[in-house]
């Protein structure tokens, strides 16, 4: 059974900087890795999904890794902006076998952005 | 539909009603899940429907959840003599499978007085 853990719970850093966002996961025979944004009162947007296979994928200033060996995945934000500012959140099926998928939830970075 | 639509957004409701949330998934999405989040508990995992399997209900908390999925596309998740402790956000999302991005709706808050 998968467990997420992601560290800080929270980050504040000034317009402009790169940064990144770090989650880790128990069972090295991940299915794949989805990283979340989550707006106050809103639900998720769907970031960057990293299939098992992959090591890597990137959307415009996100660029999110996966290193299953490890049980690591970091999402990198290039150039921050206030708008990045938003709980992200990353997530893995909670069982690296069958056909079930749902996702077992670290517990969210809480991303400041300061203008 | 463009994404996915849960109705209402927002539920209150006196401890000891039953309550019934909504989802409509992505059109063509075969399979469909809720979530929960609660404060301080952070998102969990409650039911899972793919096509015309039996869902796998291992997340409910207790026999006063249940879920249906009608026609392989709306659910509706009902919760019954709710509790306080039921008060949370309810997730719903839709994927075309099991191994693909999953959509999440707006969720529905769901207050317990």
């Amino acid at each position: 059974k998968q467990e997420v853990t992601q560290i800080p719970a929270a980050l504040s850093v000034p317009e402009g900087e790169n940064l990144v966002l770090n989650c880790s996961f128990t069972d090295s025979a991940i299915y794949n890795l989805q990283w979340f944004r989550q707006d106050p009162g809103k639900g998720l947007t769907s970031l960057l999904l990293i299939q098992s296979s992959q090591r890597e994928q990137t959307s415009g200033r996100l660029n999110a890794s996966l290193d299953k060996s490890s049980g690591r995945s970091t999402l990198y934000i290039a150039a921050s902006q206030p708008g990045d500012s938003a709980t992200y959140l990353c997530a893995g099926p909670k069982f690296s076998s069958g056909s079930a998928r749902q996702l077992t939830f670290g517990s969210g970075t809480q991303l400041t952005v300061l203008p | 539909g463009a994404g996915v639509s849960q109705s209402p957004s927002n539920k209150v409701t006196e401890k000891g009603k039953d309550v019934e949330l909504r989802c409509d998934p992505i059109s063509g999405h075969t399979a469909l899940y809720w979530y929960r989040q609660s404060l301080g508990q952070g998102l969990e995992f409650l039911i899972y429907f793919q096509g015309n399997s039996a869902p796998d209900k291992s997340g409910l908390p207790s026999d006063r959840f249940s879920a249906e999925r009608t026609g392989g596309s709306v659910s509706t998740l009902t919760i019954q003599r709710t509790q306080q402790e039921d008060s949370a956000v309810y997730l719903c999302a839709s994927s075309l499978g099991g191994a693909t991005d999953q959509y999440f709706g707006a969720g529905t808050r769901l207050s317990v007085l």
